[in-house]
């Protein structure tokens, strides 16, 4: 079956750092991948949707510049958050989605995130 | 936008059946899913539904969907203690499209 790995499984970091995620599809080609959020106790939320090769579509309230993300090729995409903060802690979870049009989209692990 | 709402809670006795119930609101929802997730892991995918089927069943899971009433509900028989985890539905236009999640509900199996 379609295998999509992130990396890494969990972050600790300080205040103000940035931090890099990345989504990888291992065994197929993901033209598409979704970035979700999960904040303690609540629902997943959609973040951004990124197509390799061009600008990610952020949702509304999801502010760029603090979450880049980059779908450079066909199996990998990366967040990074930017100048982290407390608030940002959260369970950052992608998921990708095979060329074929239709397909269904398979989710990584997903990535804890703690900001101190 | 679209809604999508589930109960929080549910707790039940090992062996006995759970059944867990979704709405939704958005009416051109085609794919409607369940995901269970166990703590500190990610999502993991138990079954998915069309909007053009009434009943999926898969082992120990029965799918229902209501599509008049956008109600669905995910049946867990025999349930299992390893079943104790939080389960989300959620609904796409289109397979592959990006889901919208109900807030999950919290199974819990007692011995």
């Amino acid at each position: 079956g379609a295998v999509v790995s992130q990396h890494p499984s969990w972050v600790i970091c300080k205040s103000g750092t940035s931090v890099k995620i990345e989504c990888r599809s291992l065994d197929f080609q993901a033209t598409t991948m979704f970035w979700y959020r999960q904040f303690p106790k609540q629902s997943l939320m959609l973040m951004a949707t990124s197509n390799e090769g061009s600008k990610a579509t952020y949702e509304q309230g999801v502010e760029k510049d603090k979450f880049l993300i980059n779908h450079a090729s066909l199996t990998l995409s990366t967040l990074t958050v930017t100048s982290a903060h407390p608030e940002d802690s959260s369970f950052y979870i992608c998921s990708a989605r095979p060329g074929q049009p239709n397909t269904e989209a398979f989710f990584g692990q997903g990535t804890r995130l703690t900001v101190v | 936008g679209e809604d999508v709402e589930q109960s929080l809670f549910l707790s039940v006795r090992e062996g006995d059946s759970s059944v867990i119930n979704c709405t939704y609101t958005d009416s051109s929802s085609t794919y409607l899913y369940w995901y269970k997730q166990e703590p500190g892991a990610g999502l993991q995918l138990l079954t998915y539904i069309f909007s053009n089927m009434d009943m999926k069943q898969d082992q120990r899971l029965t799918v229902l969907l209501n599509k008049k009433d956008k109600h669905l509900s995910l049946r867990i028989a025999d349930t299992q203690t390893g079943d104790s985890a939080i389960y989300f539905c959620a609904e796409s236009i289109w397979a592959g499209n990006m889901l919208t999640f109900g807030g999950g509900t919290r199974l819990m199996v007692k011995p």
